[in-house]
C-alpha cells in the first residue's frame, strides 16, 4: 500500500515554544492531506484539511492561528502548533488518500508540552 | 449531526474464535466506510474500504460489510490470532470530501 511519514514521530517542548510536524506521502501525490488529533484512550478528531496550493480548511472549534498548515508541495504538509501549551499535548496523525479514495496514515507523532 | 459508534468498547477472545466487531452510523448517505487497524501508540492501517455501492469486501482473514439502509456495518475476523490484538477504528466518509468522521474504536484482545 501507499507510504505516508511524519516527523518527528515524537517531540518535547517547553510551554510557549513553537513545534512544527512533516507529513509526507513518499510514493504518490496528494493534493489534500488530514490532520487529526488523537487523545489517550480516544478516537481520532479531524483538525483541518490541507490543501496543496490553497489556504487550509479547519474544523469548528479548531484554532487556525493556531494551528498553522502550509502544503508546501503535492508530497509534503506541514502543521506548526506555535506557542504550545500543556494542553496541547495529544498525538497527532496526517494522512492522504491516493486516487482510489483509500486514506493511508502516518506514524503520528506525540507532543508533551512541558 | 454525522456519527459513528462502535460496540463493544472492548472485546476479549480466546485464540482459533471467529468474531464480530460492529459499527453503526447516522445518515444512510455515505460516500464510502474504512476499516482500520491500530496498535498502542501507532498510526492507523487501513484494512478494507467499502464503497457506498458495494456490500461487503473481503481480505485474507477480514470480511466487512456494509448494510447503508440500517447504517450499520461489520467486521468478521475468522480464526482470530493473538497478533490481531489491536484497537479496531471504522471511518465514515459522509460527504464524499474524504473527510472521515471516526467511531471510537474496539479495543481486542486476543488470548493465546
Amino acid at each position: 500500500g501507499a507510504v505516508v511519514s511524519q516527523h518527528p514521530s515524537r517531540v518535547i517542548c517547553k510551554s510557549g515554544t513553537s513545534v512544527k510536524i512533516e507529513c509526507r506521502s513518499l510514493d504518490f501525490q496528494a493534493t489534500t492531506m488530514f490532520w487529526y488529533r488523537q487523545f489517550p484512550k480516544q478516537s481520532l478528531m479531524l483538525m483541518a484539511t490541507s490543501n496543496e496550493g490553497s489556504k487550509a480548511t479547519y474544523e469548528q472549534g479548531v484554532e487556525k492561528d493556531k494551528f498553522l498548515i502550509n502544503h508546501a508541495s503535492l508530497t509534503l504538509s506541514t502543521l506548526t502548533v506555535t506557542s504550545a501549551h500543556p494542553e496541547d499535548s495529544s498525538f497527532y496523525i496526517c494522512s492522504a488518500p491516493t486516487n482510489q479514495e483509500t486514506q493511508y496514515f502516518g506514524p503520528g507523532t506525540r507532543l508533551l508540552v512541558l | 449531526k454525522q456519527e459513528v459508534t462502535q460496540i463493544p468498547a472492548a472485546l476479549s477472545v480466546p485464540e482459533g474464535e471467529n468474531l464480530v466487531l460492529n459499527c453503526s452510523f447516522t445518515d444512510s448517505a455515505i460516500y464510502n466506510l474504512q476499516w482500520f487497524r491500530q496498535d498502542p501508540g501507532k498510526g492507523l492501517t487501513s484494512l478494507l474500504l467499502i464503497q457506498s455501492s458495494q456490500r461487503e469486501q473481503t481480505s485474507g482473514r477480514l470480511n466487512a460489510s456494509l448494510d447503508k439502509s440500517s447504517g450499520r456495518s461489520t467486521l468478521y475476523i475468522a480464526a482470530s490470532q493473538p497478533g490481531d490484538s489491536a484497537t479496531y477504528l471504522c471511518a465514515v466518509n459522509f460527504g464524499g470530501a474524504q473527510k472521515l468522521v471516526f467511531g471510537q474504536g474496539t479495543r481486542l484482545t486476543i488470548n493465546p
